[in-house]
């Protein structure tokens, strides 16, 4: 069964960096790209990017770029964000999912909020 | 910039009935990259159908995708109580992804 599974809630001030990881099981890893997508209080799914898991290779939403990474540990199966200059939009729920064109499997989400 | 537009942005229903939902591009996309989502507060969205037409796995024959070009739409007959949720429609094109603002279902 295929399992994506997210870390905790996370509370950071305006400015910092957060690195939320996504654990995922049941499937072979390096087949299926990473998405990540961005939930904020009442609006929209928004795409943030993806990251190809068996060569590491990254795109980025022009919203987003040069301001958040991701990285993979095939070993441990896992795929991380880091969002850095942290701002109060960033507070949102951040989901990794997998896919291609859609997104067939998702993560519970991790909850970011950014208050001074 | 695509755009996806849902309407309506709330559709207030009784179990039982059965709920249209649009989902509008500001330009036409290929069938095979329109999807649907369903978000029950406080959980991940949920794929329901891809490729406009094609339904998830175990998701039942009650919903049905449908449409082409700019139009697209999803169909929810005989609702049930766990039906009732928001709904989004997502795009893949030029290597972007994009969302609709989504549609509420709420129970009348």
């Amino acid at each position: 069964q295929v399992h994506l599974v997210q870390s905790g809630s996370e509370v950071k001030k305006p400015g910092a960096s957060v690195k939320i990881s996504c654990k995922a099981s049941g499937y072979t890893f390096t087949s299926y790209t990473i998405h990540w997508v961005r939930q904020a209080p009442g609006q929209r799914l928004q795409w943030m990017g993806w990251i190809n898991t068996g060569d590491g290779h990254t795109k980025y939403s022009q919203n987003f770029q040069g301001r958040v990474t991701f990285t993979r540990d095939t070993s441990a199966t896992t795929v991380y964000m880091e969002v850095s200059s942290l701002r109060s939009e960033d507070t949102a729920v951040f989901y990794c999912a997998r896919g291609s064109v859609n997104f067939d499997y998702w993560g519970q989400g991790t909850q970011v909020t950014v208050s001074s | 910039e695509f755009v996806l537009t849902q309407s309506p942005s709330t559709l207030s229903l009784s179990p039982g009935d059965t709920a249209t939902l649009s989902c509008r591009a500001s330009q036409s996309i290929s069938s095979s990259f329109l999807a649907w989502y369903q978000q029950i507060p406080g959980q991940a969205p949920r794929l329901l159908i891809y490729g406009a037409s094609s339904r998830a796995t175990g998701i039942p024959d009650r919903f049905t995708g449908s449409g082409s070009g700019t139009d697209f739409t999803l169909t929810i007959s005989r609702l049930e109580p766990e039906d009732f949720a928001v709904y989004y429609c997502q795009q893949y094109g030029s290597s972007l992804y994009t969302f609709g603002q989504g549609t509420k279902l709420e129970i009348k």
